[in-house]
């Protein structure tokens, strides 16, 4: 089976960096995706890492190491609209169908 | 640019009954996916088109779940008979390409919320 893991809650005071983790076991894969959920709203697509490495877009920074199966979204200068669920997923093949993990929420305190 | 759009964006149904939803994707977006998020969890995909064909059903309950895309536009996505573990957001989504060596972002529409009692 596919399996992706992430933290369930996380919890950072405004203006910090938090990290939030991703580790996925899939029987095939083209890259890792990050997608931002608020409270009764859709997902947005943050970013998405194809190769090794870093990717920065403002204030959200994605990484992947693909030998380590591993991935995280880094987010800097945290602002209270930040409180939201981030999810992972990993595309599979060239179809883009994707596969999500279970979401980490992020609370934000002044 | 219109973004997708969903409906109802709720529905109650009594278990047994039948429900449908109805997804309109942007504008030129050639795949089309239906995913299920139940309260807590990541979106599962249900579903996923190439203009009018199925690409992906692997994952959706054919004893119970129905889903067509005639003309490659709109979508609907049918229950019938619900039970209490449908009970979940129904979530749209669309994406201008199928397959190519580059990211093809996935829009997602607000979702129709059902309870199934």
């Amino acid at each position: 089976g596919q399996s992706l893991e992430q933290p369930s809650e996380v919890t950072a005071v405004e203006g910090a960096i938090v990290q939030i983790n991703c580790t996925y076991q899939t029987s095939g894969f083209y890259g890792l995706s990050w997608y931002q959920q608020h409270d009764g709203g859709a997902p947005t697509f943050l970013s998405y890492n194809a190769l090794d490495g870093l990717e920065e877009t403002g204030r959200f920074s994605s990484f992947l190491s693909r030998s380590d199966s591993y991935g995280y979204l880094l987010l800097q200068e945290l602002q209270m609209k930040d409180s939201a669920s981030y999810f992972c997923a990993v595309r599979m093949d060239s179809s883009y169908k994707l596969i999500f993990g279970s979401g980490t929420r992020l609370l934000v305190r002044p | 640019e219109a973004g997708v759009a969903q409906s109802p964006r709720y529905k109650i149904i009594e278990k047994r009954q039948s429900v449908a939803f109805w997804c309109n994707p942007i504008s030129g977006h050639a795949t089309l996916y239906w995913y299920q998020q139940i309260l807590g969890q990541g979106p599962k995909l249900l579903i996923q088109f190439q203009n009018n064909g199925v690409v992906d059903d692997s994952q959706l309950p054919k004893d119970r779940f129905s889903a067509e895309r005639l003309k490659g536009v709109d979508s609907t996505l049918k229950i019938q008979p619900a039970k209490l573990e449908d009970s979940a957001v129904y979530l749209c989504a669309s994406s201008l390409k199928f397959a190519t060596e580059d990211y093809n972002e996935q829009f997602f529409g607000p979702g129709t919320r059902l309870t199934v009692l």
